[in-house]
């Protein structure tokens, strides 16, 4: 299994409370992205990055921001939870960015009340 | 945005039978295309792939058949076993230049042992 851990696994918090993510990973792959995963929507990308403190916006990154200070770390931020925000977050690595061969962590469910 | 879908939403299958498990993209520029399986409460885990310029990729017990006439792509599973039972999803990029795949909803497969 590819070196990506997520933290926490599992949390639950209240509406307008910030909320962060770690992706840990021990690949030194350059590209990590942030998805997350709804019924009826699969997988869609929030953030990703191209390398430390690059990084750019995916297909529904409004109420995220993301930051990259190390290589190996990722985090995802949530500045003020809500409801709808309510889902199971994964994290990603690519050697490139021309495959689509993602290693995916485990997952973060994160329930917003 | 894009749209990837999957025609049958479930699949049972007895066990040592073929399965295939089909998908739709609406995009006619998407020119690379991937599969993932997704066991339960575990991250998406890459398959295969395929890029615009092939109708067929093999790989161990799984073969990836791509009709860009139809838009319309299938992933076959040879003598499927229990371990295969889990979500399949395919997922297309517009642009093989940039990081965004779109994900479909997923199909379910069940083997039957």
């Amino acid at each position: 299994d590819a070196g990506i851990t997520q933290s926490p696994r599992h949390k639950v918090t209240e509406t307008g409370t910030p909320v962060t993510l770690r992706c840990h990973q021990t690949e030194n792959h350059r590209y990590m992205y942030w998805y997350r995963q709804d019924p009826g929507h699969g997988l869609r990308l929030i953030h990703y990055s191209y390398g430390v403190k690059d990084t750019d916006k995916g297909e529904v990154s409004d109420g995220y921001s993301v930051s990259r200070s190390k290589t190996e770390d990722f985090l995802l931020t949530l500045e003020s939870a809500t409801s709808s925000q309510t889902s199971v977050y994964f994290c990603a690595i690519s050697r490139d960015r021309n495959t689509g061969e993602l290693f995916f962590g485990e997952g973060s469910r994160l329930t917003v009340l | 945005g894009e749209s990837v879908g999957l025609h049958l939403p479930t699949l049972s299958v007895q066990e040592g039978d073929n399965s295939i498990i089909n998908c739709a993209y609406s995009n006619s520029a998407s020119d690379y295309f991937i599969w993932y399986k997704q066991e339960s409460g575990k991250g998406p885990q890459f398959i295969i792939d395929i890029r615009s310029n092939m109708d067929k990729r093999q790989g161990q017990r799984v073969t990836v058949l791509l009709n860009k006439t139809v838009k319309h792509l299938s992933l076959q599973i040879a003598a499927t076993q229990p371990g295969d039972s889990a979500v399949y999803f395919c997922a297309e990029n517009p642009n093989l230049t940039g990081n965004q795949f779109y994900f479909g909803t997923g199909t379910s497969l069940t083997v039957i042992p």
